[in-house]
Formats: C-alpha cells, structure tokens, sequence
C-alpha cells in the first residue's frame, strides 16, 4: 500500500530564516505530487504541484519554491521567511489520472516568530 | 470566477443524521470530493462522485447533482468521533481541484 511521509512534524522558525520541508512517497511510481497551505479555519491553498522529476508548476507567486530531486521526493524550501509563512503544510500525491483521489501526509505545522 | 459554498459550522446530536451541504461554480466539472479533517491532523479522503445520485459508503452517504451545482455529504448514526471539518472539492474543466473552506460540525453527546 501507498504510504506518504512529511517531517519535520512541527517547526518554529524566526523571520529571515529559511525553510525545508521534506515529502516522501513509498508504493507507488511516477505519482503527482502537491504542496498545500492551511491557515487557520481556512480553505487549502495549493502552492505547487509536479507531474515528474524536475517538473514544478506554482500556483500562487511567493517567497516559496519547490523541487522534486527524485521520482517520490518532493520539497518546500524558502531562503527567507515572512510572518505570513506561517500555517499548516500538507503534501499528497495522487496517481496520474487527472481525476485521481489526493492522498494527504500528515502534515508540518510552520510557526514563524 | 470560481467559489464552493459550505456552512462554516454546524452542531448535531449524537448518534442522529447530519446533511452537509455543498454548492460549487466552477469552469466545468469532472467531480467532487468530500474529504473529512480532524482537527490539527492531514485531510482524509470520504467520497468521489461524478454522476447524479448517491454514493453510499457505510454510516457516509454523498449525492451529487451536476444541474444544480450541489452536493451534500449525510451521516448517519453520528458518533463523537465524527466531530471534525468536512471539505468539499471539486475538479474543474482543467482538472484543477477547487477547495471549499470546510464545515466544522461539533457533536454534542
């Protein structure tokens, strides 16, 4: 069965310093992989998405990007970060039927100070 | 412009029925999703419809009609574990997910 992994769990991290979040998928190939943002009693807000290795496209212009180095990776980094970073980031993958279910992993929930 | 109107909350009674209910506008449609969250935790997938009717998956149910641009998630048999927001989401005629804020329905024992 498909597992995703995200760490760290949890993150405080002050204004100006940068960002790495790490996304992981085990038992599946070639997936569609997402990156998410949750503020508080908010909707979720998609950042990035990529169909394959080195294939990003952004959602929304920010201080944020991200990569995808490996087939089943897929990262979130920013070099300086704002207040406004802070919230709740979800990765999820799905199969590459563009109607496909979006799977969740368990999230990083970012506190800049 | 795009938008998916839920309630921002509701309360029910243990061990009652609930219908939560979703409206969408959306460029096209290829289908909605009804996903349950718990509080500080990741999305969890509920139910995927793309034809008009019911889709009935234990206490869970989701009904969808594409004329109306409406969808309700109904729960049956409502436990306490059940308290958590409920999102709907629909894929668009670019197979973009549009996301709804979410319903956060508390159960009151």
């Amino acid at each position: 069965s498909q597992t995703i992994h995200q760490w760290p769990a949890t993150l405080v991290q002050p204004v100006g310093s940068p960002l790495s979040l790490e996304c992981t998928v085990e038992g599946t190939s070639n997936p569609n992989l997402y990156w998410y943002r949750q503020a508080a009693g908010r909707g979720l807000q998609l950042l990035f998405y990529s169909v394959g290795i080195g294939q990003i496209s952004s959602e929304v212009p920010q201080n944020l990007s991200a990569s995808r180095p490996q087939d089943r990776q897929f990262i979130l980094s920013s070099k300086k970060l704002l207040l406004s970073d802070s919230g709740f980031y979800l990765c999820a993958w799905s199969g590459l039927a563009e109607t496909d279910t979006q799977y969740f992993g368990p999230g990083t929930r970012l506190t800049v100070l | 412009g795009q938008n998916i109107d839920q309630p921002t909350e509701m309360t029910a009674t243990e061990g009652a029925i609930v219908q939560i209910n979703c409206t969408y506008q959306t460029s096209g449609f290829n289908g909605l999703f009804w996903y349950q969250q718990h509080a500080g935790e990741a999305p969890t997938f509920l139910s995927y419809n793309v034809l008009d009717g019911l889709e009935e998956k234990g206490r869970f149910s989701s009904f969808l009609s594409r004329s109306k641009g409406y969808s309700y998630l109904l729960l049956k048999e409502l436990q306490m574990k059940d308290s958590a927001s409920y999102l709907c989401a629909v894929t668009d005629s670019n197979y973009q997910l549009i996301w709804g804020a979410g319903t956060k329905l508390i159960i009151k024992p």
